[in-house]
């Protein structure tokens, strides 16, 4: 069946670090990439979404390229801050007939000044 | 905009009881699915509604089921409580006119709940 495998952390960077959160999948056919961003305290957000091979999805200063060759759509961000703790979730939807959002298991990240 | 809201947020069960959450989506929306989170098994889709019907459904036993109604407002039960029910349950809501998941879902603070 359809899977999503991230990086589970946990990981602790220093503010204005790079910051890559791997993900790969495992589906039939092509599905969509999302990645949703839960903050301390608040519901799941949309960080950003992806759903073609090539397009790359931004958001707040994150981006990820959906590489369907890799089957992988790693999230990235150049400088990270304070704000950006928070667990990261990426997921898919496979195309077409009985659909299911599937996400990984989920990382957090804490950002410290 | 009001968001998503769930009621209620904390809830405490034994084995073999009955619950039913309640999920209240964005105005205007009319898809709502249904999501537990643990910290063993992640965030697993449970199903999801649309107009009134069950439109897709993830791998969760029958004694987990729902309904919506014509208010879009979406209720969630479980039967026969076991241990493993404890979780955190999300409720989102999208549009829905799609007819896909692939829309933006937006998330409520979800309902714990734990089973004695």
């Amino acid at each position: 069946g359809n899977s999503v495998t991230q990086m589970e952390g946990p990981v602790t960077l220093s503010e204005e670090a790079f910051l890559t959160i791997n993900c790969t999948y495992t589906a039939t056919g092509y599905p969509s990439l999302f990645w949703y961003v839960q903050y301390p305290g608040e519901g799941l957000q949309l960080l950003l979404k992806a759903t073609k091979a090539d397009d790359k999805g931004s958001n707040k200063g994150f981006e990820a390229t959906y590489r369907k060759e890799t089957t992988s759509f790693h999230l990235e961000k150049g400088s990270v801050q304070v704000s950006d703790s928070a667990v990261y979730f990426c997921a898919l939807v496979q195309q077409g007939g009985s659909e299911k959002l599937v996400f990984g298991k989920g990382m957090k990240l804490t950002v410290n000044p | 905009k009001a968001g998503v809201t769930q009621t209620p947020r904390y809830l405490i069960k034994t084995r073999g009881q009955q619950v039913t959450l309640s999920c209240s989506p964005i105005s205007g929306h009319r898809s709502v699915s249904w999501y537990q989170q643990t910290p063993g098994q992640g965030l697993q889709f449970l199903f999801e509604y649309f107009s009134e019907t069950q439109r897709n459904k993830g791998n969760f036993p029958g004694r987990f089921s729902g309904r919506q109604f014509s208010n879009s407002r979406s209720e969630m039960n479980v039967s026969t409580l076991e241990l493993g029910d404890s979780a955190l349950y999300l409720c989102a809501s999208s549009k829905g006119t799609s007819g896909s998941l692939q829309e933006t879902q937006y998330f409520g603070p979800g309902t714990r709940l734990l089973v004695l």
